[in-house]
């Protein structure tokens, strides 16, 4: 696609439930991150891949939350056993090698656990 | 690692003024400085950049400054329009022991009033 993309746009669970996130990012693009943007806060660092490998996974909030990425393109973020407090957005955003260049960023997954 | 602080956290001018948002950052090897503006609802998106070899770079009505000795930097928006109304985010290169990220501000909520 043109952009990087994320699915689903929304998702509701509830409390104790697991969920998967994912990011198609631009094709060719080998760096990929994880942002979580909590209600008028700033991006929060959660994860950053090159190519499939996770060289810095020191933003994820919990051992409940994981990442990966296959074929050096989709990656998915799971958060198992979800709390009120995971509720946030979370963008992907995708860059050509590092993040040095311009990053673009997915229009995010509204979480919200009830 | 790198701390990046922002200020002013709202700012509210009349259309055809002048809007400066500061952030300072902490870690000197930081070399890439990014200022992102996020429209309510939607995505952040790259608007201007600069790299630590540069002082200033300007595009239309905007200019980013940058003074790597006192270590902040800031973004100048000239003859505002209410269209500018947007949060803005800046960001600083982060590159440690082989990961990267982009450290963000908390964000300037800016109103352009008509």
């Amino acid at each position: 696609g043109a952009g990087v993309s994320q699915s689903p746009s929304n998702k509701v669970t509830e409390k104790g439930k697991d969920v998967e996130l994912r990011c198609d990012p631009i094709s060719g693009h080998t760096a990929l991150y994880w942002y979580r943007q909590s209600l008028g806060q700033g991006l929060e660092f959660l994860i950053y891949f090159q190519g499939n490998s996770a060289p810095d996974k020191s933003g994820l909030p919990s051992d409940r939350f994981s990442a990966e990425r296959t074929g050096g393109s989709v990656s998915t973020l799971t958060i198992q056993r979800t709390q009120q407090e995971d509720s946030a957005v979370y963008l992907c955003a995708s860059s050509l090698v590092r993040l040095n260049t311009e990053a673009f960023f997915g229009q995010g997954t509204r979480l919200t656990v009830v | 690692g790198e701390n990046v602080e922002q200020h002013p956290s709202t700012l509210s001018v009349q259309e055809g003024d002048s809007a400066v948002i500061k952030c300072t950052y902490s870690d000197s090897a930081s070399n890439y400085f990014p200022w992102y503006k996020q429209e309510l609802g939607k995505r952040p998106q790259l608007i201007i950049d600069i790299r630590s070899n540069v002082g200033e770079k300007k595009d239309q009505r905007i200019a980013v400054t940058l003074n790597k000795t006192a270590k902040h930097f800031s973004l100048h928006i000239t003859e505002t329009q209410p269209e500018d109304s947007a949060v803005y985010f800046c960001a600083a290169y982060e590159f440690q022991g082989g990961s990267e990220k982009l450290v963000f501000g908390k964000g300037t909520k800016l109103t352009v009033n008509p």
